[in-house]
């Protein structure tokens, strides 16, 4: 049964960089269906993409993000990993590593979640 | 950027309503949209990709439709399990937008 977990500190100083990895199992990474992806929700707020990776290193990123996201993936260890730099008050969410399913002839969409993991950043 | 504008925010309704919750993007996805269930601290859920297609599991009472720029959820027949937020997500050309999210209460 495919699980994803997410892990990494759940406190983050203002102005350092938020550094998260998601595990998967029960699936490989090394797949040319799926994608691998960052999604984050502040409290009370909608969900926001963060950006997303293909196994073969090929990263998509939010515009609005782009300048302070960078995503890896570490196929020996069926991992992929997020960091965020220069973080505010307004980074604080709960971020959801998650994965995206490619059917013939269509773009990625997410199909399966992480269970999330709160991250506050505080000085 | 793709912007996704979902509609209502917040939805009143009883069991057994049939109910209807609107994404309009603010350029043509084609066929491109999800809907998500979410409940509260849960991760989000499957419930329909490529507009009108059922993840597997999911209840028929749940169907999409619309093209373009405009997309709907529909619940048939609410039903007790189904209060919880529902979010849609634009997904082409290697960019994802999601919409605001509509919270359905019990009225």
């Amino acid at each position: 049964q495919l699980q994803l977990q997410e892990s990494g500190p759940g406190l983050v100083k203002t102005s350092e960089t938020l550094s998260l990895t998601c595990t998967v199992s029960g699936d490989s990474i090394n797949s040319n269906v799926y994608f691998w992806g960052w999604v984050r929700q502040p409290p009370g707020k909608g969900l926001e993409w963060i950006g997303t990776i293909y196994y073969s290193g090929s990263t998509y990123y939010s515009p609005s993000l782009e300048s302070r996201v960078s995503i890896s993936v570490d196929t020996s260890k069926n991992q992929f990993s997020l960091t965020l730099s220069s973080v505010t008050a307004a980074d604080t969410a709960v971020y959801y590593c998650a994965r995206l399913r490619r059917q013939s002839n269509s773009w990625p969409h997410f199909d399966y979640w992480g269970q999330g993991t709160l991250v506050t950043v505080s000085s | 950027d793709i912007q996704m504008t979902q509609s209502p925010s917040t939805l009143s309704a009883s069991v057994g309503d049939r109910v209807t919750i609107t994404c309009r993007a603010s350029r043509s996805i084609s066929s491109w949209l999800a809907w998500y269930q979410q409940k509260p601290g849960k991760a989000p859920n499957l419930l329909i990709y490529k507009t009108s297609s059922l993840e597997s599991g999911v209840p028929s009472r749940f169907s999409g439709g619309g093209s373009g720029t405009e997309f709907t959820l529909t619940i048939s027949s609410l039903q007790p399990d189904d209060f919880a937020t529902y979010h849609c997500l634009q997904y082409s050309s290697y960019s994802w937008t999601f919409g605001q999210g509509t919270k359905v209460e019990i009225k």
